[in-house]
């Protein structure tokens, strides 16, 4: 595998329902991402992880809670849902102080909440 | 407060020139960067600019202006493959926070 792999790539979930989201990066970056994509809203940033501890949370409600074990592993717990949680959330990994930091971005999961 | 603008829909004809335009107002500046998005797909980097001026890469380039909170992309002899979205996201200062726009979809017609 290579760069940011992201699982599952489709989930439809009940409200009720408790799931997760995994991302792994194959970059050797030291910093983690997960955004919300809605349609035609800008990308959401919703956690920031560097050096495996959370630097960011814009005010993300608590039924999305993140993980992260290492720096290659990204994990997105999911609970008690709503219908307008239905997105695209995307993973993201960089390199802090490598440069231009740019982060790279893995193919995402479609979440449906019914 | 933090506000990026960039049109939401643009058409062009295979083998022409476009160009994107972004602006910008956020509380900090640390560098400029574009993304490519084809539906279904995962944002793909660019270009990036954080000093003033022109960024060529093929047949994309990018500009920026930091005095006027502006930036465009611009994309030579299209092709039918650059129908995507084109993402504008600024990095604020201090930490690797990025705020995107809400993107530009691209139409690329024969």
């Amino acid at each position: 595998e290579t760069g940011v792999t992201q699982t599952p790539r489709h989930l439809v979930m009940g409200m009720t329902n408790k799931k997760s989201l995994k991302c792994e990066q194959h970059l050797g970056h030291n910093a983690m991402y997960w955004y919300k994509q809605s349609a035609k809203k800008p990308l959401e940033l919703m956690f920031v992880y560097s050096l495996e501890e959370r630097v960011e949370n814009n005010s993300v409600p608590s039924r999305f809670s993140p993980e992260c074990p290492n720096s290659s592993h990204l994990f997105l717990h999911l609970h008690t849902l709503q219908p307008e949680d239905s997105a695209l959330y995307l993973c993201a990994s960089s390199q802090e102080r490598g440069g231009t930091d740019t982060q790279y971005f893995g193919p995402g999961t479609r979440l449906t909440v019914l | 407060g933090q506000n990026i603008d960039q049109p939401t829909e643009m058409t062009a004809t295979e083998g022409a020139i476009v160009q994107i335009n972004c602006t910008y107002q956020t509380s900090g500046f640390n560098g400029l960067f574009w993304y490519q998005q084809h539906a279904g797909e995962a944002p793909t980097f660019l270009s990036y600019n954080v000093l003033d001026g022109l960024e060529e890469k093929g047949r994309f380039s990018s500009f920026l202006s930091r005095s006027k909170g502006y930036s465009y992309l611009l994309l030579k002899e299209l092709q039918m493959k650059d129908s995507a979205s084109y993402l504008c996201a600024v990095r604020e200062a201090g930490f690797q926070k990025l705020v995107f726009g809400t993107g530009t979809r691209l139409l690329v017609s024969p």
